[in-house]
């Protein structure tokens, strides 16, 4: 089965740092990726996905970037945070043979 | 462009009462439909899905859903709720092509009073 590795768990950034989560996927091989974000008082938004090792696709203008530099990594970026980067990041795959999909455990991004 | 659509943002319920929860879908072609749940401080986890065949689904601890093509409707439901399912709970679906993108509802959370 797919396990989806996130970290860091907790992150407090200062306005203007730049940033970098890393998501890494086991037991899959050129799985579809995908970040989400969860603003406080919002849903799951959708932020970029990758098909394939260089592939990103962004669905919302924003300050974020996202790099797939192999297979099964996927690292979310920022030059310059801003405060309303503040949120909870979720990393996922789908789970081409059921169609469901596996997220990861999250990071919790306070821009201060 | 697909959305999902949560029409209860926040819902308060005593144990034992009967829980609907509201989900429409812009789509007019095949969907693949889905309810997490997300309780405090844990992972998402999926609830159940509809893919084809019978429009009434039933998932885990309890949970179901009806899918309702002419309404573009996919409705959360559990006769008897508990204080444990206090939690956030999402409608998605997945759009179309090989993308496979979960589209998610603004969420609904809620809560049960023992």
């Amino acid at each position: 089965s797919q396990t989806i590795h996130q970290w860091p768990a907790t992150l407090v950034q200062p306005v203007g740092s730049p940033l970098s989560l890393e998501c890494t996927v086991e037991g899959t091989s050129n799985p579809n990726l995908y970040w989400y974000r969860q603003a406080a008082g919002r849903g799951l938004q959708l932020l970029f996905y990758s098909v394939g090792i260089g592939q990103i696709s962004s669905e919302v203008p924003q300050n974020l970037s996202a790099s797939r530099p192999q297979d099964r990594q996927f690292i979310l970026s920022s030059k310059k945070l801003l405060l309303s980067d503040s949120g909870f990041y979720l990393c996922a795959t789908r789970d081409m043979i059921n169609y469901g999909y596996t997220f990861g455990s999250g990071t919790r991004l306070t821009v201060v | 462009a697909q959305s999902v659509s949560q029409h209860n943002h926040h819902v308060i319920l005593s144990e034992a009462a009967s829980l609907e929860l509201g989900c429409n879908y812009s789509y007019g072609g095949t969907v693949n439909l889905f309810w997490y749940v997300q309780y405090p401080g844990q992972h998402l986890q999926l609830l159940l899905k509809y893919f084809s065949g019978d429009p009434l689904v039933k998932g885990i601890k309890g949970f179901e859903a009806e899918f309702i093509k002419s309404k573009f409707s996919f409705n959360l439901r559990k006769p008897s709720v508990q204080w444990s399912d206090t939690a956030e709970y999402f409608c998605a679906v997945i759009s179309s092509g090989n993308t496979g993108k979960l589209i998610f509802g603004q969420g609904t959370t809620l809560q049960v009073k023992p």
